[in-house]
């Protein structure tokens, strides 16, 4: 079955703008996780959903960073007045969560540069 | 807080060699631990999971084994192959961070020469 997507793959943009990424998680999960992948940082969590319980948002580096998940399904990362250290890897995850093993599948990523 | 250490941070090894990736963990209260794959430009893939309840999962030539006591996980490639160059990471879910989140390491950026 198809696995995780996300949209754009690349995504260039000059400081002090807005982006959207996008997620679609895999049929049925009900979990869903942004993850981000910068140099010199390793991976790092950002916000999880689950179901229609309030996110998690511990990992949100700043204000300029909120996520939504419409439907329980796809799922947008916006990050306003974008910043060079915003530049890295956005990555998506998926999971089933009821009587499960909680393993998580990751989409192919964003990368966004911030000029 | 969890903290996930990975030796080596790189590995040149010859096409043949069976090799050892060695992931520790802090906190030995998971729920399971997992090993991925990524490729340069690439999302994660996921290799093996192993519950906190297991010692041990294979998958072709790959091993992963766990000893949650003393906070330590190995994956042992065999055979390696030049397309098992990648960089392997291996990441915990539960303790005190709870199910939101897995807990990454940095890696060990294998590299496999023909």
């Amino acid at each position: 079955g198809a696995g995780v997507s996300q949209s754009p793959s690349n995504k260039v943009t000059e400081k002090g703008k807005d982006v959207e990424l996008r997620c679609d998680p895999i049929s049925g999960h009900t979990a869903l996780y942004w993850y981000r992948q910068s140099l010199g940082q390793g991976l790092e969590f950002l916000i999880y959903f689950q179901g229609n319980s309030a996110p998690d948002k511990s990992g949100l580096p700043s204000d300029r960073f909120s996520a939504e998940r419409t439907g329980g399904s796809v799922s947008t990362l916006t990050i306003q007045r974008t910043q060079q250290e915003d530049s890295a890897v956005y990555l998506c995850a998926s999971s089933q969560t009821s009587g499960s093993l909680y393993e998580q599948y990751f989409g192919p990523g964003t990368r966004l540069t911030v000029t | 807080k969890q903290e996930v250490t990975q030796i080596p941070a790189a590995l040149s090894v010859p096409e043949g060699e069976n090799l050892v990736l060695n992931c520790s963990f802090t906190d030995s209260a998971i729920y399971n631990l997992q090993w991925f794959r990524q490729d340069p430009g690439k999302g994660l893939t996921s290799l093996l999971l192993i519950q906190s309840s297991q010692r041990e999962q294979t998958s072709g030539r790959l091993n992963a084994s766990l000893d949650k006591s003393s906070g330590r996980s190995t994956l042992y490639i065999a055979a390696s192959q030049p397309g098992d160059s990648a960089t392997y990471l291996c990441a915990t879910l539960g303790g005190d961070t709870g199910f939101q989140k897995l807990v990454f390491g940095t890696g060990t950026r294998l590299l496999v020469s023909p």
